[in-house]
């Protein structure tokens, strides 16, 4: 697509239960990332991937958070059991190498609300 | 790990220059990088140091000092479209990834008044 798709835009749910969010990043980006935004908070790193393995998971907060990537394609985020300290904007990006900068495109983010 | 460091908030008046600072620690810099925050928006990029020295573009400058683990930002000819969140981004090897996994600052909030 032409741009990086995540949804669903806003998700409510309720303490306890488990939430997926999904990223459909830039066709032909190789790397995919995904980030948590706390309100008025920076980015925080949560995990990418590179083509569909994730050289790098030292981001997740806990074993209630899991990812994975299919085809170099979509990606899911998955939060089990959530918490009322899960709620944020998670936001996905995407690149391909190009041998110098990688540039992230952001998608939109999906804003999780645990009550 | 790595540690990364820049003001909280700056305020200037439309048509001055701010300088925004970044100072990080990191075991494989790779790259640095600097993302443009509108609030309730998605960060948009804005410039990328790997070598010492000056990169310019249009209105944006963005400086790096790989030996003193330093960057900036200067935004010249401020308009009120940019206030915004500006974010410190560092890209960070490990010795097993040829990537690395890019490392966001907090942000810098500039507000930019009439």
């Amino acid at each position: 697509g032409a741009g990086v798709s995540q949804s669903p835009s806003n998700k409510v749910t309720e303490k306890g239960k488990d939430v997926e969010l999904r990223c459909d990043p830039i066709s032909g980006h190789t790397a995919l990332y995904w980030y948590r935004q706390r309100l008025g908070q920076g980015l925080e790193f949560l995990i990418y991937f590179q083509g569909n393995s994730a050289p790098d998971k030292s981001g997740l907060p806990s074993d209630r958070f899991s990812a994975e990537r299919t085809g170099e394609s979509v990606s899911t985020l998955t939060i089990q059991r959530t918490q009322q300290e899960d709620s944020a904007v998670y936001l996905c990006a995407s690149s391909y190498y190009a041998g110098g900068a990688n540039v992230l495109t952001f998608g939109a983010g999906s804003r999780l609300t645990v009550l | 790990g790595q540690n990364i460091d820049q003001p909280t908030e700056m305020t200037a008046t439309e048509g001055a220059i701010v300088q925004i600072n970044c100072t990080y620690q990191t075991s494989g810099f790779n790259g640095l990088f600097w993302y443009q925050q509108h609030a309730g928006e998605a960060p948009t990029f804005l410039s990328y140091n790997v070598l010492d020295g000056l990169e310019e573009k249009g209105r944006f400058s963005s400086f790096l000092s790989r030996s003193k683990g330093y960057s900036y930002l200067l935004l010249k000819e401020l308009q009120m479209k940019d206030s915004a969140s500006y974010l410190c981004a560092v890209r960070d090897r490990r010795s097993t990834d040829s990537w690395g996994k890019l490392q966001f600052g907090a942000g810098t909030q500039v507000v930019v008044t009439p």
